[in-house]
């Protein structure tokens, strides 16, 4: 397994501004991953992030709104841009151990008012 | 792309007793299916996987079985307790170019009455 650590736990943030959270790994992994959960709902990915390149966006998500950095094999950061309520959600990072099997960190809860 | 159906969506038992839980999946290349426990304010814990070579694992008081003609598996909780309340999902492995990507389940809220 690994150990992951996401910063910060949860936010509180106006509208039209900008949270960028970070993710820490313990151990050097090839492939990092950031989900979405919104309220009451299941796990959508927002993109891979794989040290060296540039992250790869899933449908609906785009670098512009959801800009992330991976610098190194233990670290990415997401941001979270231009902020509307609707981005209220915990974003949660993943990483992908050995073939396929994904830990998650704690989460970050934001909500935007 | 990967579409993976779970239910149900709610599942109450009492203390002692089985718990069931089922998905499907659509894509026939997948061959990793894991499941996931989500406690309140938690992150997702990996609590057991199987591999498309494997009809079966067990894991204790859990298990898996996957049926991969028909394209789906489920989750099985023995004696339950009521620590196994939370929100389960399953999820389905998406083959891309040197690495897989997860597809999740809706989730299915486990209630166990004391």
């Amino acid at each position: 397994s690994a150990v992951i650590s996401q910063k910060p736990s949860r936010d509180i943030c106006q509208r039209g501004t900008s949270l960028t959270i970070q993710c820490q790994v313990d151990s050097q992994v090839t492939m990092m991953f950031w989900y979405r959960q919104q309220p009451g709902q299941s796990l959508t990915l927002i993109a891979t992030a794989n040290q060296g390149s540039e992250a790869t966006y899933e449908s609906g998500f785009v670098i512009d709104k959801f800009p992330i950095s991976r610098p190194n094999l233990t670290f990415s950061t997401l941001t979270v841009s231009n902020m509307s309520p609707e981005d209220s959600s915990i974003y949660l990072c993943s990483v992908d151990v050995r073939d396929a099997r994904a830990f998650f960190g704690q989460g970050t809860r934001l909500t935007v008012v | 792309g990967e579409n993976v159906e779970q239910h149900p969506s709610t599942l109450s038992v009492q203390e002692g007793d089985s718990a069931v839980i089922k998905c499907t999946y659509s894509d026939s290349a997948s061959n990793y299916f894991p499941w996931y426990k989500q406690e309140l304010g938690k992150g997702p814990q990996l609590i057991i996987d199987i591999r498309s070579n494997v009809g079966e694992k067990k894991d204790q008081r859990i298990a898996v079985t996957l049926n991969k003609t028909a394209k789906h598996f489920s989750l099985h909780i023995t004696e339950t307790q009521p620590e196994d309340s939370a929100v389960y999902f399953c999820a389905a492995n998406r083959r891309g170019s040197g690495y897989s990507t997860l597809t999740f389940g809706k989730g299915t809220m486990l209630l166990v009455s004391p």
